[in-house]
């Protein structure tokens, strides 16, 4: 079975600093999507970021970034020039195909300092 | 884009009645959405996957008499929580995925969420 495991309960950061949040999950798959949603004080999952395992590149999305390590089965988050927005729950998400079983880690909750 | 609705966004009932909460793809059509539940301070936790058209397949220990699922067209799906107890009372969340599609206008093979429904059971 698919598990995500996200080892930082809570996570800590100096506004316009950065941090990067963990993130491995296990799989026999070679074909999956990964993903990580930001759930705010209202609870709306929003999407940040989304990486296909069959692209070598790391996808970006303005100031979030990841880093894919296939072999190490490892998708860590990196917001840049963090902002009080960024206040959240950020969950790291694995998909395979079809996306019929989507598996969450437990989360992070990130804090932003003014 | 890719935008879900829920109603209502938050419910109070009595003890052995029954709720029903809709999930609306609001400019796309899904033919799978996904019902979660998601305690306090926890992660989500996935039901029960709705396809149109057909039944739903729910996860290992929902009941399905219970938590009755009908996805009645390519843009709603209904939950409904028959004869709710107060530990049904919890956050539901409903998703809808984008078609898998190439070229599609949406991030394609991706699920977008509702803002959820609160629903508390005295």
């Amino acid at each position: 079975a698919q598990t995500v495991t996200q080892s930082q309960p809570e996570m800590s950061v100096q506004e316009a600093e950065t941090v990067t949040l963990s993130c491995t999950y296990d799989t026999s798959e070679s074909d999956y999507y990964l993903f990580w949603y930001k759930q705010p004080p209202s609870r709306q999952m929003i999407l940040v970021i989304r990486q296909e395992a069959y692209k070598q590149q790391n996808a970006t999305e303005n100031r979030f970034s990841v880093n894919f390590q296939k072999a190490a089965k490892s998708f860590s988050l990196k917001i840049s020039d963090s902002q009080l927005g960024d206040a959240a729950m950020y969950f790291c998400a694995y998909g395979v195909y079809n996306n019929n079983d989507m598996r969450f880690g437990a989360g992070t909750r990130l804090t932003v300092k003014p | 884009g890719a935008v879900v609705s829920q109603h209502p966004s938050w419910v109070i009932c009595k003890s052995g009645t029954s709720v029903k909460i809709e999930c609306r793809s609001l400019d796309f059509q899904a033919t799978t959405m996904f019902w979660y539940r998601q305690f306090p301070k926890q992660s989500l936790m996935l039901m029960a996957t709705s396809n149109e058209g057909s039944k739903a397949t729910y996860e290992q220990g929902v009941e399905k008499d219970k938590f009755l699922i009908n996805h009645a067209s390519l843009t709603l799906s209904t939950l409904t929580v028959t004869s709710a107890h107060p530990e049904d009372s919890s956050f539901y969340i409903c998703s809808a995925l984008t078609p898998l599609i190439p070229g599609y206008k949406l991030r394609t093979d991706t699920q977008y969420f509702g803002p959820g429904t609160r629903l508390t059971v005295l």
